[in-house]
């Protein structure tokens, strides 16, 4: 069975700084890894994904992941946040054989402080 | 495409009374999940189906709790005798396997809360 660990339940930053948001991963077989955030009282969008291939994922609006494979990690990064992103980070992981649902991490709520 | 909607978003409801979620998925999706979150939890896993398939259900789901997917479109959660630890956010979320995109696509929830 495939398990999420986010090491922090809560990370304040100031804005305009950088952010590392920890993920660490645990299975067996190999793994999707996901990067999803929920604003309040909406539902989760998907931030990014890392299916295969290069293993550093970007996002839209700036967010960044790297796969590490040795380490079993799944760091989310941006150089530089904004207020908007004051937001609860939810790391998934599900085999890359996609028949088994996600698994969720507790969540990480970055809280951008002006 | 008006993406995953979930009705009702709050629902109260007495203790001992049932209660049924609806969730009406993507169109062209296959898959359908259900989760719960609670309070300051991720998302916990309940069950899925592919069209109408409940391929998986969870230990979370007891015997109170019963999903359905007529027709492989839209999906049912009942729960039936509430209890006040039923009081919970309930996601729905589908995707599709096709083009190789595993990204789920998630409602807004509903929130219940057992009083």
């Amino acid at each position: 069975a495939q398990s999420v660990t986010q090491l922090d339940s809560q990370v304040p930053v100031f804005e305009e700084a950088p952010v590392e948001l920890r993920c660490n991963y645990s299975s067996s077989v190999s793994v999707y890894l996901f990067w999803y955030v929920q604003y309040p009282n909406q539902g989760l969008q998907l931030l990014l994904k890392y299916l295969s291939g290069s293993t550093l994922v970007e996002s839209i609006n700036g967010f960044e992941a790297e796969f590490n494979k040795s380490q079993t990690s799944f760091h989310l990064r941006k150089p530089s946040v904004h207020i908007s992103d004051t937001a609860e980070y939810f790391c998934a992981v599900n085999t890359a054989s996609g028949n088994t649902p996600l698994v969720f991490g507790k969540g990480t709520r970055l809280s951008v402080i002006a | 495409d008006t993406g995953v909607s979930q009705d009702p978003r709050h629902k109260i409801t007495k203790r001992g009374q049932n209660v049924t979620f609806r969730c009406d998925p993507i169109s062209e999706h296959n898959r359908l999940y259900w989760y719960r979150q609670t309070l300051g939890q991720g998302p916990e896993f309940l069950t899925y189906f592919q069209n109408e398939a409940q391929l998986e259900k969870s230990r979370l789901l007891s015997d109170r709790f019963s999903a359905e997917r007529p027709k492989g479109s839209f999906s049912t959660l009942e729960i039936q005798r509430t209890e006040q630890g039923d009081s919970a956010m309930y996601l729905c979320a589908s995707s599709s396997r096709q083009g190789g995109n595993y990204g789920y696509t998630f409602g807004s929830g509903t929130r219940l809360t057992v009083v």
